[in-house]
């Protein structure tokens, strides 16, 4: 069953540190993205990936990197956190020409 | 950029009526349009995905209208009931190759018994 899978579900970070979330699919799909969700905003595009190696700025990608060291894996990688990026984050992969993407069950992340 | 806006953002019917949601948005190259479903707690299910050359399509009690002329987009629950409570959300793209969504702010439809 085609699957995207978050790590960790919930997370507390203190301001300035660094904090790293996961992203494993298995749906063999080319393209993955991180999305961050927030009250009155909806979803907004992070960082895209077309592939292993790729990485690619979405439309909030200040203060995010991202790393897609294989196929499968895709991770967002705040390197120093903010209360502001205090969020919901969802990863998403798709195909390109295919159906719309397939979203993980999403990691809570509080920056105290 | 492409702005989408999602109306209402609350939505109470009872069950066995129809709820509807509609999205407008700007760019006329938008070529892509999508609807996912999100419940308490848990990542967004995708509904339906229709193309710029569909007007209508329908999906186990679900309809989703294209009205490219007035940029539109609807989404209607027929005979809704209190499973379908959740937050429904549209979202755009110009391109299926990269498939970058813009999302609309959410609707939260509450179906009650």
């Amino acid at each position: 069953e085609a699957a995207v899978t978050q790590s960790p579900r919930n997370k507390v970070a203190v301001t300035g540190g660094k904090v790293t979330l996961s992203c494993n699919q298995t749906n063999n799909h080319n393209n993955m993205y991180w999305y961050r969700q927030d009250t009155g905003h909806g979803l907004r595009l992070i960082h895209y990936s077309y592939g292993a190696g790729s990485t690619e700025k979405g439309d909030i990608p200040d203060g995010y990197k991202a790393s897609r060291p294989s196929q499968e894996n895709f991770s967002l990688i705040l390197e120093l956190a903010t209360p502001s990026q205090t969020s919901v984050y969802f990863c998403a992969s798709g195909d390109a020409g295919g159906q719309a993407p397939l979203f993980g069950e999403g990691t809570r992340l509080s920056v105290l | 950029g492409e702005q989408v806006e999602q109306r209402p953002p609350h939505l109470s019917v009872r069950e066995g009526d129809s709820a509807i949601i509609i999205c407008t948005y700007t760019d006329s190259a938008t070529a892509y349009f999508s609807w996912y479903k999100q419940e308490a707690g848990a990542g967004l299910q995708l509904l339906m995905s229709v193309l710029s050359n569909v007007d209508r399509k329908e999906e186990q009690g679900l309809t989703v209208l294209l009205n490219k002329k007035d940029k539109r987009l609807s989404l209607n629950l027929t005979a809704a009931h209190p499973g379908d409570s959740a937050v429904y959300f549209c979202a755009v793209s110009a391109s299926s190759g990269s498939w970058q969504l813009i999302f609309g702010s959410g609707t939260q439809l509450t179906v009650m018994p």
